[in-house]
């Protein structure tokens, strides 16, 4: 059965960097490009970014400016979310997601349990 | 970018009820649509994508339709397991958005 296992979350204080990981299984993980979502505490969801199978396409939210960097090492079929310069509205639960089959962007099917980011001094 | 409307963003409602959720997009998107169901603490699970068709094991009671701008939900006979929050998404382009949400709770 398809899983998806996020870890990499905790405290981390303004300005500072964090990386989360999603390891996969229960699919061919290199067929398939995958999307971190977020949602901070009490609120809605929010796209933040999308990676092609091959890693060689990538897209990010708007209000990213850039700070973020979605990446996957299709060997250890491990998604990976590089957050840089951390500001206290990125506090939320991260989550990575799987497509449905298909040309994307496509609707996400799994959803992993989701990290919990918490940017505070 | 595509903005997505939902509305209401709040609703009482009864078991048994007919429920009808509408998301509107601030451009045509086609049926590049999905709905996703939440509740407190877990993961959002996908009900409905291509605005209409539904996901796999979940229940006949679920139904979308539209297509363009304006697209609807509708849950019939609501029931228990029901209650949550329903997200509409975007897939017609990238950035891809979600609407902001409607809390469906008990009356």
């Amino acid at each position: 059965q398809v899983q998806l296992v996020e870890s990499g979350g905790g405290v981390v204080q303004p300005g500072r960097s964090l990386r989360l990981s999603c390891v996969a299984s229960g699919f061919t993980f290199s067929s398939y490009g995958m999307y971190w979502v977020r949602q901070a505490p009490g609120e809605g969801l929010e796209w933040v970014a999308y990676i092609s199978h091959p890693g060689s396409n990538q897209y990010y939210a708007d209000s990213l400016k850039g700070r973020f960097t979605i990446s996957r090492d299709n060997s250890r079929n491990t998604l990976y979310l590089q957050m840089n310069s951390l500001r206290a509205e990125d506090t939320a639960v991260y989550y990575c997601a799987k497509p449905t089959a298909g040309s994307p962007p496509k609707e996400l099917d799994y959803w992993g349990q989701g990290t919990l980011v918490t940017v505070s001094s | 970018d595509i903005q997505l409307t939902q509305s209401p963003s709040f609703l009482s409602a009864s078991v048994g009820d007919r429920v009808t959720i509408t998301c509107r997009a601030s451009q045509g998107i086609s049926s590049y649509l999905a709905w996703y169901q939440q509740k407190p603490g877990k993961a959002p699970k996908l009900l409905i994508y291509a605005a209409s068709t539904l996901q796999s094991g979940v229940p006949s009671r679920f139904s979308g339709s539209g297509s363009g701008t304006e697209f609807t939900l509708t849950i019939n006979s609501l029931q228990p397991e029901d209650f949550a929050t329903y997200y509409c998404q975007q897939l017609n382009n990238y950035p891809l958005t979600f609407g902001g949400g409607t809390k469906v709770e008990i009356k």
